[in-house]
Parts: structure tokens; sequence; C-alpha cells
């Protein structure tokens, strides 16, 4: 079974500076997805980022990257220049491609909790 | 409907009530997942829909715990006999078909058992 692991129940960050979440998972499906999810203090589900396990190339998106290393099942997530909106829980996602028998399930991990400091 | 609806927003029970959740897909979402999320925790898959048929309910915990969605569109996650221990988040998500690799979330059900 797949699981995702996040280490980091908490970090913290000033203003303006860059911040790195954690996140590792275990499969041994060959193609899979990837996500980053945000959950502000409203407890909404917003997707910040995915990553095709097959592309090479790290996903960006803005002030979003992530660190894709496949051999070693890491997935982490840079927050560049942090805001004060950045404020939220973050989880890390594991989804299996289509034809397989998980298709579309989000498999989460506990989440990181990240504040950021004016 | 514009985004993914989720009624009520918030459920207060009595140990041993039933309860049922509804979730309203976006407009032309063929698939339909179900989620608990404990408070601190990540969410957990419950069952998935994939038009009307419900394909997988491996994460369902127990048999008070049923869902439904009879015309593939609106979907229904009934909790009989509550217990306290089903106090949650529970969030609807919809995407536009299986193998689609971005799902939209509802605001969830806010769900206690007292």
């Amino acid at each position: 079974a797949q699981t995702v692991t996040q280490s980091q129940p908490e970090m913290s960050v000033q203003e303006a500076e860059t911040v790195t979440l954690s996140c590792t998972y275990d499969t041994s499906e060959n193609n899979y997805y990837l996500f980053w999810y945000k959950q502000p203090p409203s407890r909404q589900m917003i997707l910040v980022i995915r990553q095709e396990a097959y592309k090479q190339q790290n996903a960006t998106e803005n002030r979003f990257s992530v660190n894709f290393q496949k051999a070693a099942k890491s997935f982490s997530l840079k927050i560049s220049d942090s805001q004060l909106g950045d404020t939220a829980m973050y989880f890390c996602a594991f989804m299996n491609p289509e034809g397989s028998s998980n298709t579309g399930k989000l498999i989460f991990g506990q989440g990181t909790t990240l504040q950021v400091k004016p | 409907g514009a985004g993914v609806s989720q009624s009520p927003r918030y459920k207060v029970t009595k140990r041993g009530q039933d309860v049922a959740l509804r979730c309203d897909p976006i407009s032309g979402h063929v698939s339909l997942y179900w989620y608990r999320q404990a408070l601190g925790q990540g969410p957990e898959f419950l069952t998935y829909f994939n038009y009307e048929a419900q394909q997988d309910k491996s994460g369902l915990p127990n048999d008070r715990f049923s869902a439904e969605r009879p015309e593939g569109s609106i979907s229904t996650l009934t909790i009989q006999r509550t217990e306290q221990r089903d106090s949650a988040m529970y969030r609807c998500a919809s995407s536009f078909h299986r193998g689609s690799t971005e799902a939209f979330f509802g605001q969830g059900t806010r769900l206690t058992v007292v």
C-alpha cells in the first residue's frame, strides 16, 4: 500500500524568506502523481502544485516549486518570498494513475502547519 | 454549480442519531470522492463513485457508514447510530473523470457528535 509521510508537524518562517517542507512516500508503482495542497484557516483545500512522476523536470508555480527525487521517493515543497497569506497547513498527497485499481484516490500525509511571521 | 457544494456546513448531533451529509459536485464531473479529516490530520479516503456506481468503498470504517449517488450527481454520505469517534470534517471532492489529476474539494461538513 502507498503511504505518504510528512515528518515536520510545524514550521515557521519570516516573511520574505524561503522555507522547504518535506515529504516522502512509498510506492511500488513507476508512474504516479504527487501534489501539495494548502489548507488555510478557512479550511478550504487548495491545490498548490502537482508533479507527474514520469517528468524529470521539477514543477514550478510562481513562488512555489518542488524538488522531486524519484529514486529517493522524496517530494519537497519550496516556498520562496514567503507571504503572510501562506500561513496554512500543507498536505502532500499521492495519486495512482489511470488504469490502476486506486485511480483518482488521493493518499495524504499528516500535514505540516506553516506559520509565516511578520 | 460553480464549485463543489456541501451541506450542512456544521452539524451537531447526539450520539446514536443518524446523520446525512450532502455533496453537490461540479456540473459534469463524473467522479466523486468522500474523505474524512480528523482535526490536525490529513484527509482519509472513504469512498468513490464513477457516475452512479460506487466503485470503491474500501475506506468506509464500518457498516454504519454508507453512501449513494443515485443519479450520478448529488451524493449523500449517511452515518447511522453516530458515535463520538465519528466527529470530524467530512469532505467531498469531484473531478472531471477517473484519473483526472485535479480534484476540486468542497468546504466540508464539520460533524460533532455529543
